[in-house]
């Protein structure tokens, strides 16, 4: 099975500071990748898939890059509603989905 | 607008069984996969299980696999998980999700997220 790391796993920043979380692969998910946003009390939400494509609706400052085995997660100018946790989840290997243990972003 | 509603949720002993349902509706609810997705309290995203559009295949997490079974009803546009042999590990908040391919062989990535229905295993 793929297993999945992130860092950091928390990350505390300014309102306007471009943050990065990184996600990696125990094994090439080519670009099989997604992110995902929670906040608190709520159900996750998609952000990216096929790493680097921007969900319908999600602002243009979230980007997502990379391949194979390491990837990320951009916010050019955090806001205040961005304050939540973000998963990464492969989906290469089909027949048992993997996500990461979440990367917790709040404001200084 | 595209919605997904869970129910069935609840308290059962460890040993137990326990049903889930999950009704779509705003979208065309037998052309796309549907996920199980659940998480323990105060804990990360865990995926349980997937069942393509048409019913025909059907994947398992291991931490499941032999104890769970996902089905799906297309006639009422509802999704069906049945837990068994239920331990206190399975407690968490229990999501079902829409695949984002229509027609879809395989899975992909969870566009459309319910609210979610808790599930508490104890004695």
């Amino acid at each position: 099975d793929i297993q999945m790391t992130q860092s950091p796993s928390t990350l505390s920043a300014s309102v306007g500071d471009k943050i990065t979380i990184t996600c990696r692969a125990s094994d090439s998910t080519s670009s099989w990748l997604a992110w995902y946003q929670q906040k608190p009390g709520n159900a996750p939400k998609l952000l990216i898939y096929e790493a680097s494509r921007l969900e319908s609706g999600v602002p243009s400052r979230f980007s997502g890059s990379g391949a194979g085995t390491d990837f990320t997660l951009t916010i050019s100018s955090l806001q205040p509603e961005d304050v939540a946790t973000y998963y990464c989840q492969q989906y290469e290997s089909y027949a048992v989905f993997s996500f990461g243990p979440g990367t917790k972003v709040d404001i200084k | 607008q595209v919605q997904l509603v869970e129910s069935g949720g609840g308290v059962v002993r460890p040993g137990g069984s326990m049903s889930l349902s999950c009704e779509g509706s705003g979208f065309t609810f037998k052309n796309y996969g549907i996920h199980w997705v659940r998480q323990a309290p105060g804990k990360g995203l865990e995926w349980v299980a997937f069942t393509r559009y048409d019913g025909s295949s059907k994947y398992y997490a291991d931490s499941v696999k032999g104890r769970f079974t996902v089905s799906r009803d297309n006639s009422r546009n509802t999704l069906y998980l049945r837990m068994n042999s239920l331990r206190a590990d399975d407690t968490g908040f229990y999501y079902c999700a829409k695949d984002r391919g229509i027609f879809g062989v395989i899975p992909t990535a969870l566009d459309v997220w319910g609210k979610g229905t808790p599930v508490t295993v104890t004695s």
